[in-house]
Order: C-alpha cells, then sequence, then structure tokens
C-alpha cells in the first residue's frame, strides 16, 4: 500500500544537539507538510512545500528548518535543539486540488 | 491566517448515546472541513469531510454539518460504542492553490464508557 513513512519513530537527543527527521512517501503526492503535535495544542504546520523547488513557512517555524531532497522526501531539521520541542511530529502529503492530508506514523522527540 | 476553534476538550458519553464536537473557523474564503480521528498512539486519520458547497454530509453513524454563515461546523456521532474513543480534530482550508493547508482544531477527547 502506498504510504508516508517516517524516521526515527522515536528520539531522545540533548539539549543544543542537530537532529533531522525523515519523510518519505509513496503516494505520488506533491505536497508535503510538517505538523508537530501537544497535548491540548493539536496538529500545527511547521512548514510546507508543494513541489520540490517550493517551501514555505507554517505558523510556528522557528528553530526549524526543511529540505525537499526530491518529490517523496522531505526532512525537518532541528539545529540546536531545545527542550520546548519535545513533541510529536507529523509529517502528512496531500494532493494538488484535494486538500485531504494522510499522515505518516509519527516521530516522537525528547530534547532532555 | 485561519484560525479554527474546537470544543470542548474532553467529552464522555455513555455507550449508544451521541456525541456533537463543534468547531468555529475564521476565514470565509475556506472551503474544505475535514474530521480526522486519532486513536491512541496511531496517526490521525481522515473519517469525513465536507466543502462549503453541502451542508450536511453522512456516513453510517458519522454526520457533519457546515453553517458558512455563521462559520462553524460539528461533528455528529450517534449509537457510540467503545471503539469510537479517540481524539477528534476538526479542519478548515481552502482547496486549491496555496490555501490547501490545513488548519487543525485543539482536539477533543472523546471517551465511551460502558
Amino acid at each position: 500500500d502506498a504510504d508516508v513513512t517516517q524516521t526515527p519513530r522515536n528520539r531522545i537527543t540533548k539539549t543544543g544537539k542537530r537532529i533531522m527527521l525523515e519523510c518519505s512517501q509513496t503516494k505520488g503526492h506533491d505536497r508535503m507538510y510538517w505538523y508537530r503535535q501537544d497535548p491540548g495544542l493539536g496538529l500545527r504546520l511547521i512548514y510546507y512545500s508543494f513541489d520540490v523547488k517550493d517551501i514555505n513557512k507554517g505558523e510556528i517555524s522557528d528553530g526549524y528548518s526543511v529540505s525537499r531532497q526530491a518529490q517523496a522526501k522531505f526532512s525537518l531539521s532541528l539545529e540546536s535543539a531545545i527542550p520546548n520541542q519535545t513533541a510529536l511530529y507529523f509529517c502528512a502529503t496531500s494532493d494538488p486540488g484535494r486538500a485531504e492530508a494522510f499522515f505518516g506514523q509519527g516521530t516522537r522527540l525528547t530534547v532532555v | 491566517g485561519e484560525n479554527v476553534e474546537q470544543h470542548p476538550s474532553t467529552l464522555s458519553v455513555q455507550e449508544g448515546d451521541s456525541a456533537v464536537i463543534k468547531c468555529t473557523y475564521s476565514d470565509s474564503a475556506s472551503n474544505y472541513f475535514p474530521w480526522y480521528k486519532q486513536e491512541l498512539g496511531k496517526r490521525p486519520q481522515l473519517i469525513i469531510d465536507i466543502r462549503s458547497n453541502v451542508g450536511e454530509k453522512k456516513d453510517q453513524r458519522i454526520a457533519v454539518t457546515l453553517n458558512k454563515t455563521a462559520k462553524h461546523f460539528s461533528l455528529h456521532i450517534t449509537e457510540t460504542q467503545p471503539e469510537d474513543s479517540a481524539v477528534y480534530f476538526c479542519a478548515a482550508s481552502g482547496v486549491t492553490g496555496t490555501a490547501s493547508k490545513l488548519t487543525f482544531g485543539t482536539g477533543t477527547r472523546l471517551q465511551v464508557t460502558l
């Protein structure tokens, strides 16, 4: 089945370290997104990309960067991790003309 | 940008009862309103959606209503079952172009008790 795959699934890192979360998809969708989930705050958009040459900031992009290496790959980096970036991170994809989002399994990141 | 508010944050119902979750949105240009269900430890998955040219949509025990004038939409679950226990998120977006990025509500934790 076509899917959205995130690696790693769980990660513990230290304050100040650089970390990359990876997302790959076999759905053939052009659009990819990174969301962050915190209890009581829902899913908040960090960055999104509508094609390989298009990168856009979401509502909470500070402290994060992204790279769209190919249509199927979209990576999220924390340049210098801090404890309040501890959260569950989701990658998602969608088709142009359809807003339905398909989510990856999530990456639980803990910054100590 | 779009802002979506969702209420209540938690909801407990007895099995067989109905559950209603309500959302409001701010951007009158939004025209796509999906609902996602997230079971414990799982990814959010779409359960139903509605577009602005429709006022109501049903799928078995689940229905969504939309009032564009008031900018609110609701999820209705009838005859609730234990497997309905999950966190539910509403969202809003445009459908095409740069508007097609979802803004989510803060979620409702639904617990169905026996």
